[in-house]
């Protein structure tokens, strides 16, 4: 049972274009929502999060968008560069669990065409 | 800073025997993680620790084997390595002040068992 979805394994968009990664999940305990970026041979770093409280947060080229009633989330990054080719984590956490739990969707790698 | 660091970097197992991966975390954040990776796959918890003295099984604890003697240590043990243990292993911390807690990651052990 994946609670964490990334339907699409790839997305490759042009330098300077908008790069937006998708996410959905099924359950309705998740709290947080979180983005991590993972270059190869690299361990995940985070990126940005959203409460499940808001619609949107905002870092600089990155924004994240929550649709709490189609449990979805996605990630804007505008303008793209070639060093966001990497591969983008969707996480989610459980507020039963609190900090212990995190579920991760399959990643969606991001190539970005100079 | 080092962050959270894991060694070894790269490991080959025969079947049947054991290891121990090491990780450790100079941030002084209360709890730690292990995860895989399989190739396609998010990251599965393995098991975590919300503090000294104190953990916990994750989604996927089966062959391994935990222990929190400090807080900045966290090994993770196999006995009797199988081939369905191959895989990326990441270690991870946070620190639980509210919020979405990120977590941050080593940049992982790739393990080979045959």
């Amino acid at each position: 049972d994946q609670q964490v979805k990334q339907n699409s394994p790839s997305l490759s968009v042009q330098e300077g274009r908008i790069s937006i990664l998708n996410c959905d999940y099924t359950n309705s305990m998740f709290d947080y929502f979180l983005w991590y970026k993972k270059y190869p041979a690299e361990g995940p770093t985070f990126l940005i999060s959203i409460s499940s409280i808001k619609d949107k947060n905002e870092d600089g080229r990155f924004t994240v968008f929550l649709n709490k009633s189609a449990k979805h989330l996605s990630l804007h990054i505008v303008p793209s560069q070639p060093g966001d080719s990497a591969v983008y984590f969707c996480a989610a956490r459980n507020k039963d669990f609190g900090n212990e739990k995190l579920t991760f969707g399959t990643g969606t790698r991001l190539t970005i065409i100079p | 800073n080092a962050g959270v660091t894991q060694t070894p970097k790269f490991r080959i197992l025969k079947i049947g025997q054991s290891m121990t991966l090491q990780c450790t975390q100079d941030m002084n954040h209360n709890y730690m993680y292990w995860y895989r990776q399989d190739p396609g796959m998010g990251l599965k918890l393995i098991y975590y620790s919300v503090g000294a003295g104190i953990t916990d099984k994750g989604e996927v604890p089966n062959g391994y084997n935990v222990s929190r003697s400090t807080t900045e240590d966290f090994p993770l043990r196999l006995e009797l390595a199988a081939p369905s243990q191959t895989s990326v292993y990441f270690c991870a911390s946070s620190y639980s002040i509210g919020g979405a807690a990120e977590q941050y990651f080593g940049p992982g052990t790739r393990l080979t068992v045959t």
